[in-house]
């Protein structure tokens, strides 16, 4: 059962504090994303990239979030460092087989930063 | 910027009543629209999608419509169950790289 996986599931940490998420696409998939999802915003395109380049990461704050595809079978997000309102859940979609645009979901990384 | 709106933000229904959900995009010139349903603490399902060419996909119980012209499109839920209480999360693609705009979301309850 292909699926896209992340972690951590949960994590609580401090201000200031680096957190890396992870996500592992559905293998054969060529395009990554990454959402963040908040009760007052809801889901907000963070980045996303194809056969691991990097399209677009306009709705990222660059001077602390980094999104990169080390390899085919993993992409990270780093937060350096973490403030309180990056509190959310961070969902990694992946995409590009089969029907053109669906795109699959893993179960979200829950970020509180106190 | 594409701007999606999900109309109610809450919806509460008897077992067995048949109904719709709404979606309004500003930018007609989409790829695809989708569908997704959303359970408390998880991820998000894949429900249906729509190519710009076409006007509607049915899966089971569910039928969406795409009028792209009036940026409108609808999600009509038949025979309503208590497992359909979710959030249903409306998403339109305005070119081809696949990146989504979501609507905020209707967040269903049906009653037994």
């Amino acid at each position: 059962d292909a699926r896209v996986t992340q972690t951590p599931r949960h994590k609580v940490t401090e201000m200031g504090q680096e957190v890396t998420m992870r996500c592992q696409p559905i293998l054969g998939h060529n395009t990554v994303f990454w959402y963040r999802q908040t009760m007052m915003q809801g889901l907000e395109l963070l980045a996303y990239f194809r056969n691991r380049a990097p399209l677009d990461d306009s709705g990222m704050p660059k001077d602390r979030f980094s999104a990169e595809m080390p390899d085919a079978t993993l992409a990270t997000l780093k937060i350096q460092p973490s403030e309180p309102r990056d509190s959310a859940v961070y969902f990694c979609a992946s995409g590009g087989q089969g029907v053109i645009g669906e795109l699959f979901f893993g179960e979200g990384s829950r970020l509180t930063v106190l | 910027k594409q701007e999606v709106t999900q109309i109610p933000a809450a919806l509460s229904v008897p077992e067995g009543e048949n109904l719709v959900l709404n979606c309004s995009f500003t930018d007609s010139a989409i790829y695809n629209l989708q569908w997704f349903r959303q359970d408390p603490g998880k991820g998000l399902t894949s429900l249906l999608l729509i190519q710009s060419s076409q006007r509607e996909q049915t899966s089971g119980r569910l039928n969406a419509s795409l009028d792209k012209s009036s940026g409108r499109s609808t999600l009509y839920i038949a025979a309503s169950q208590p497992g359909d209480s979710a959030t249903y999360l409306c998403a339109v693609s305005s070119n081809s790289g696949y990146a989504l705009n979501f609507g905020k979301g209707t967040s269903l309850l049906v009653t037994p």
